[in-house]
């Protein structure tokens, strides 16, 4: 069974568009995370949950809005993207959001900005 | 400010012979801990192995073994007896071990490598 799932793996969306990606992790973590990795770049965080509570906003665009309702899921909401935003967006957890915790990544989800 | 370098974009290695990947950091933190992922084409990041800054010895994971040199702030990632199954991206990355403000991973731009039969 894999650890940490994301739907959809890709995703296909125009400006004005409104879609949301969906994170799932089946490990009993506590704390998840949003990273974007875009081509030629190393991959950013974006946000951290931990026991459900926000603990980081890497000065991410107000047009990202995640929602964390329980420790097991971890939603990325999206509206009004820029061809810009075109990107992997990864998923992870780890168990307490230590910093000496390993984390584990979902597949992540395409996503393209037209 | 804390960096992660990568300086190999691209390597190649042929199968059952061992392969080194730089990666070297810079951080003004007493403590952090440095990981390194694999992701192949599907996507997916895959932890291989870990290396606390304050570990005295080299950390071991099967095949892949962490040059650590805490003074040149190196943290090379050596892969033994290479497979076809090994050619993906691989990256460094560290996390200041700082209380309560874990949770920042740092990565560096990736090494792609290639397993040639």
């Amino acid at each position: 069974e894999t650890g940490v799932t994301q739907t959809p793996r890709h995703l296909v969306m125009g400006m004005t568009n409104k879609k949301s990606l969906k994170c799932e992790q089946h490990l009993g973590h506590n704390a998840m995370y949003w990273y974007k990795q875009s081509a030629k770049k190393p991959l950013e965080l974006m946000f951290v949950y931990n026991f459900k509570e926000q603990t980081e906003n890497n000065s991410v665009p107000s047009r990202f809005s995640p929602e964390c309702p329980n420790s097991s899921h971890l939603f990325l909401h999206l509206h009004t993207l820029q061809p810009e935003d075109s990107a992997l967006y990864l998923c992870a957890s780890s168990p307490s959001g230590l910093a000496e915790e390993t984390q584990y990544f979902g597949p992540g989800t395409r996503l393209l900005v037209l | 400010a804390q960096k992660i370098t990568q300086t190999q974009p691209g390597m190649f290695v042929q199968e059952k012979e061992a392969v080194t990947l730089d990666c070297t950091y810079d951080t003004s933190d007493p403590s952090y801990g440095l990981f390194w992922y694999k992701q192949p084409s599907s996507g997916e990041m895959i932890f291989l192995i870990y290396q606390g800054s304050y570990d005295q010895q080299n950390a071991t994971e099967g095949r892949y073994s962490l040059n650590f040199q805490k003074a040149r702030k190196s943290a090379n990632l050596v892969i033994s007896a290479s497979q076809l199954g090994d050619s993906a991206m691989y990256f460094c990355a560290m996390r200041p071990m700082i209380y309560n403000q874990g949770g920042k991973l740092i990565f560096g731009q990736g090494t792609e490598l290639s397993v040639k039969p």
